[in-house]
């Protein structure tokens, strides 16, 4: 499968902890995108990374990108409980390929 | 505001009875995609259009179609629906294939 691997499936910790779930992948990239999804709703995009990147910020989320190790990790620092959600990486596999293969997901649970 | 419109967001359908799920943009974005989300796992890319271009994935069934009539609007057309195809379906729009994607709300579809 082209769509790597997302670490924790689920994860849960107290309100003000911070969450960092990680993605990897398999084959070159040309970007790769976080996004967030709230139960039953539709996805919202958080931020993207472009494989000459190394680390953006937005916020509260931070997201790196390491091409040699074909990983990439959200941090959500002082999580709230609207952070609780599932979170998924999607990646542009390669230049010009036109679509997203999204990962499989890491639930996120904050107890207040 | 601008955004991607599903319409229903539930929609309860009849074991082979053909149904038709609806998307409208007004973000005026050049492609649209259809995405299948069962629960608890990532969304999976059935077709997208790039314009009028549409690109269908290999492993799409042919149970499910798509039209364009515009930049607006784009359906999701189940021939013969099973019980199979319950699941959530997305649509997403971009202003360019591979970046950013716009979701909507979602079509929770019930097949009985």
């Amino acid at each position: 499968s082209q769509q790597g691997e997302e670490d924790p499936q689920a994860l849960s910790i107290q309100e003000g902890e911070n969450a960092t779930m990680n993605c990897s992948y398999k084959t070159s990239i040309n970007n790769l995108q976080w996004y967030r999804q709230n139960s039953g709703r539709g996805l919202v995009h958080l931020i993207l990374i472009r494989s000459n990147e190394r680390e953006k910020h937005s916020g509260r989320l931070r997201v790196t990108l390491d091409t040699s190790k074909k990983s990439s990790s959200l941090l959500i620092t002082a999580s709230r409980a609207a952070d609780t959600a599932s979170y998924f990486c999607a990646k542009e596999l390669n230049f010009g390929n036109e679509k997203l293969t999204f990962g499989t997901g890491t639930r996120l649970t904050i107890i207040p | 505001d601008a955004m991607v419109i599903q319409n229903p967001r539930y929609q309860v359908t009849q074991f082979g009875k053909p149904v038709t799920l609806s998307c409208s943009q007004t973000l005026n974005h050049n492609v649209m995609y259809w995405y299948q989300q069962k629960s608890s796992q990532a969304p999976k890319l059935l077709f997208h259009y790039y314009d009028k271009d549409f690109n269908n994935e290999a492993d799409t069934p042919d149970n499910f179609q798509s039209r364009r009539p515009n930049t607006s609007f784009c359906f999701l057309d189940i021939r013969s629906p099973g019980l199979g195809d319950a699941a959530m379906y997305l649509c997403a729009t971009s202003t360019v294939a591979g970046e950013t994607q716009y979701f909507g709300p979602g079509t929770r579809l019930l097949v009985l």
